[in-house]
């Protein structure tokens, strides 16, 4: 039982690189998120798509991209990366939006030097 | 808007003994309330969760929360903790009303049980 799936686990990025943090969830669910972590800031959302088809901006949009593949796949880019990006990323997934509980990737640990 | 408010960054304790971690919120509109908990190096995992109906709320691993309206408060307890409890714990809030959908979380509070 699978849930999310989150490649690759750790990465580092020279400033300037690009690349696209992976994500796949088989508990067939409408709604996945992105999330990043850092030390003393809980958790802050980057992107959401509500249902396939359909994306939406978070709290801290800027410099990412986001594409909802299909049902399953939701994939996070970064196009230049900062240092100011060095983060831990997670991905999630809920069966509809709001009201039913968030199910959590590992985590893609990132290093922007 | 809705936010969320942990009051304590680190709470240590010892073992066996009571712990309370709290969480406020505020949101113009109902809410659904949730806390989780994550393990060193791993994601989160759903501790417990407030939807609707009685305000004292169970979950896994003897944890317990109550919601309280008035106060504005989640606030997270256990009677009596182990050293596998050690972890952070996060509180979130999302909103029930319109489009805002969105699950918001607390900055976390590091939980630390000593022997």
């Amino acid at each position: 039982n699978a849930g999310v799936t989150q490649t690759p686990k750790f990465q580092v990025l020279k400033t300037g690189q690009s690349m696209t943090l992976q994500c796949a969830q088989d508990m067939n669910h409408n709604s996945m998120y992105w999330y990043r972590q850092d030390p003393g800031m809980g958790l802050r959302l980057i992107y959401y798509s509500a249902s396939e088809g359909t994306t939406d901006k978070g709290e801290v949009p800027n410099g990412y991209n986001v594409s909802r593949l299909n049902k399953r796949e939701f994939s996070l880019r970064l196009e230049s990366a900062a240092p100011s990006q060095t983060s831990v990323y997670f991905c999630a997934s809920s069966e509809r939006r709001g009201y039913t509980e968030a199910f959590f990737g590992q985590g893609t640990r990132l290093t922007v030097v | 808007a809705q936010s969320v408010t942990q009051l304590d960054s680190q709470v240590p304790v010892f073992e066996e003994a009571p712990v309370e971690l709290r969480c406020n919120y505020s949101s113009s509109v109902s809410v659904y309330l949730f806390w989780y908990v994550q393990y060193p190096n791993q994601g989160l995992q759903l501790l417990l969760k407030y939807l609707s109906g009685s305000t004292l709320v169970k979950g896994i691993n003897g944890f317990e929360a109550e919601f309280n309206k008035s106060q504005t408060s989640f606030h997270l307890r256990k009677p009596s903790v182990h050293i596998s409890d050690t972890a952070e714990y996060f509180c979130a809030v999302s909103s029930s009303g319109g489009s805002n959908y969105k699950l918001t979380f607390g900055k976390g509070t590091l939980l630390t049980v000593n022997p």
